[in-house]
């Protein structure tokens, strides 16, 4: 059962563009949603998080949006460059799970040049 | 400082074999854990420990076990592997318990290869 769906399996974007990749959860208690970012052989990072009590975080070119209501959140990378080229993952947790982490299954991302 | 390091870095099995993949931390992190990578099912939990001593299972727990002696190390051991576990491994760590949304951080990965 996979509580987190993520859209889309890959996604090829051109230098400058903007690429968003979404993901859908099940589990109405979900109250912390990270995003992670694997580049090649290594180790997932964690690249930005939400709660639920914001609509939107943004950190540098990264924006995270929240639809609580749709139970769907969102990763947009504006101005997207060939260094943001790697696998991204969306997660979820809930203090009753003892926060563990459900991912969703990946997006692999390129940016041409 | 490096961090989390894994050991092998990759590995071929023959079925049937018992295999312990290494973990070790130097950030005195409390919590550890283990996940598997598979393409197109993301990473899913194997087994966690919260602190030295405990340990407690994830979503993928069957066919393997984990120990805590210590704060620094995490094995994960594959009693009889089959080739269904073959697989990326990742250990993580973060600071505080599994009921923190403390961020996990992950080492470099064992893939493993089961035939």
């Amino acid at each position: 059962q996979q509580q987190v769906k993520q859209s889309p399996q890959s996604l090829i974007v051109q230098k400058g563009g903007i690429s968003i990749i979404n993901c859908a959860y099940e589990n109405t208690a979900f109250d912390y949603f990270p995003w992670y970012q694997q580049f090649p052989g290594k180790g997932p990072a964690l690249l930005i998080a939400i709660r639920p009590d914001v609509s939107e975080k943004k950190e540098g070119r990264f924006t995270i949006s929240f639809n609580k209501s749709a139970k769907q959140f969102s990763l947009h990378i504006m101005d997207s460059q060939p260094g943001d080229s790697a696998t991204y993952f969306c997660a979820a947790s809930w203090s009753g799970s003892a926060r563990q982490l459900t991912f969703g299954s990946g997006t692999q991302l390129t940016v041409l040049p | 400082i490096a961090g989390i390091t894994q050991a092998p870095t990759s590995q071929i099995l023959a079925a049937g074999r018992r295999m312990t993949l290494r973990c070790t931390q130097d950030m005195r992190h409390n919590a550890m854990y283990w996940y598997r990578q598979d393409l197109g099912l993301g990473l899913r939990l194997i087994h966690y420990s919260n602190t030295a001593g405990t340990t407690g299972k994830g979503e993928v727990p069957d066919g393997y076990s984990v120990s805590r002696a210590n704060t620094d190390d995490f094995p994960l051991t594959l009693a009889s592997a089959v080739p269904s576990q073959t697989s990326v491994y990742f250990c993580a760590s973060s600071a505080r318990g599994t009921g923190s949304t403390d961020t996990q951080y992950f080492g470099p990965g064992t893939r493993l290869t089961v035939l």
